[in-house]
């Protein structure tokens, strides 16, 4: 059964501080990843997508990492924000004989106080 | 460009009551979903379609009916309306797939209350 874990479940930490979320995943066939920012009370957005081939991709101060050997991938957000509070969704896509799934995680919660 | 945009925001149900929640989308998009996100899950796909006039079933179908009459709008249907389908329902659309990096765009939700 493909599963997407993330964690942790929720977070917070200080403006201006930086920090790393985590995902793992077992998806197959797998064919991309994607984080997506989702604030309260509104549709998630995308932030980045990553292919299989793509270990590293920056957003401004979203940096994804993906790892498809050990099936892990993380979201670095640096120098936080107060807009920055979100929930961050991993999603990974599994593609077979043209038909796309998706698999969502449950998120992290990100508090950013000042 | 208003993007994804859906119709109501909120809602509430008595238990057997039916509704339809309509999403629109300016995008020129083929491909339209509908999810739901509950507490604790990631959001789960229930319809979604490929193209004017073609629906298919996602991952929890069972209590929801969907049209895609006219390519910019999808409809998601409930003709009885139970508590369990207390949820945050959202649409999105996206070009055909093809390529690795198709994106999905998301409405803002509508938080739907059954009693």
């Amino acid at each position: 059964k493909n599963q997407v874990e993330q964690s942790p479940q929720s977070l917070i930490i200080l403006e201006g501080k930086n920090c790393t979320l985590q995902c793992n995943y077992t998806v197959s066939p797998f064919s991309n990843l994607r984080w997506y920012k989702q604030d309260t009370g509104r549709g998630p957005v995308s932030l980045t997508i990553m292919t299989f081939s793509e270990n590293t991709k920056s957003n401004r101060r979203y940096t994804a990492t993906l790892d498809a050997d050990t099936k892990q991938s993380s979201l670095h957000i640096t120098a936080s924000q107060l807009s920055d509070s979100a929930s961050y969704i991993c999603v990974v896509s599994a593609t077979n004989f043209g038909n796309e799934k998706l698999t969502f995680g449950t998120g992290t919660r990100l508090t950013i106080i000042p | 460009n208003a993007g994804v945009t859906q119709t109501p925001k909120f809602r509430v149900l008595k238990t057997g009551q039916s509704m339809t929640l309509l999403c629109a989308q300016d995008m020129n998009h083929e491909y339209m979903y509908w999810y739901r996100q509950d507490p604790g899950m990631g959001l789960r796909l229930i319809h979604y379609s490929v193209g004017e006039g073609t629906t298919a079933k996602g991952e929890v179908p069972d209590g929801y009916n969907v049209s895609r009459l006219k390519k910019q709008n999808f409809l998601l249907g409930l003709e009885s309306a139970a508590p369990s389908q207390t949820s945050v329902y959202f649409c999105a659309s996206s070009y055909a797939s093809g390529s690795p990096y198709n994106e999905q765009f998301f409405g803002p939700g509508t938080r739907l209350t059954v009693l």
